[in-house]
């Protein structure tokens, strides 16, 4: 069974630092991995949609990184803000119309 | 009306109700998804509709039994549901091949069985 596994479970930071959330997955045969944000009682809004064959993608603030050969992948947020707060999923798809796989996400608080 | 649009927001249903949740995109996709998340649990995939045809069911009881006429709308029919299926329920779509695209969700529909 895949399984995605996202660290930490939870955050408090004081705005302005810079943060990294982790991911990791079992699935070696992704064919791309997405972040998604939550605020609560939401939908999902996509942040960064990285193919296997890419290494990173950057928006604004953001920057995700992904190494399939260590079934992991990072977000990096920058500068972060009170508005940052969410919760943070990332999930993987293995190609076609087979969906997505989720961690359980990282509860992110940002205290101003 | 842009992305993907989930109707309606809230819903309250008695077990003997019978309620059908609905979604449509404007994305020009040819795949659409029902998750349901529950508290504590990660996202977890109900259905496949991939070009109208249901690919994917991953054991979900037959209290929810999905529908989807054309590539644009797809339904969620409800009835005799347990208290245990309230939760956020999320629809997704993506195009099928389209790898640079990803997956769009709506904003969901929460359900409470009462």
């Amino acid at each position: 069974k895949q399984e995605v596994t996202q660290i930490p479970a939870a955050l408090s930071v004081p705005e302005g630092e810079n943060l990294v959330l982790n991911c990791s997955f079992t699935d070696s045969a992704i064919y791309n991995l997405q972040w998604f944000r939550q605020d609560p009682g939401k939908g999902l809004t996509s942040l960064l949609l990285i193919q296997s064959s890419q290494r990173e993608q950057t928006s604004g603030r953001l920057n995700a990184s992904l190494d399939k050969s260590s079934g992991r992948s990072t977000l990096y947020i920058a500068a972060s803000q009170p508005g940052d707060s969410a919760t943070y999923l990332c999930a993987h798809s293995g190609g076609g119309a087979d969906g997505l796989t989720f961690g359980k996400g990282t509860h992110l608080i940002i205290q101003p | 009306e842009t992305g993907v649009t989930q109707t309606p927001r809230h819903l309250v249903m008695g077990m003997t109700n019978k309620k059908s949740l609905k979604c449509e995109q404007h994305l020009g996709h040819n795949a659409m998804y029902w998750y349901k998340q529950s508290a504590k649990k990660p996202l977890e995939l109900m259905f496949v509709y991939n070009f109208k045809e249901q690919t994917e069911n991953n054991s979900v009881p037959s209290r929810f039994s999905p529908e989807c006429p054309n590539s644009s709308h797809l339904f969620l029919h409800l009835h005799t549901l347990q208290p245990e299926d309230s939760a956020l329920y999320l629809c997704a779509s993506s195009q099928v091949g389209g790898a640079t695209y990803g997956y769009t969700f709506g904003s969901g529909t929460r359900l409470t069985v009462v």
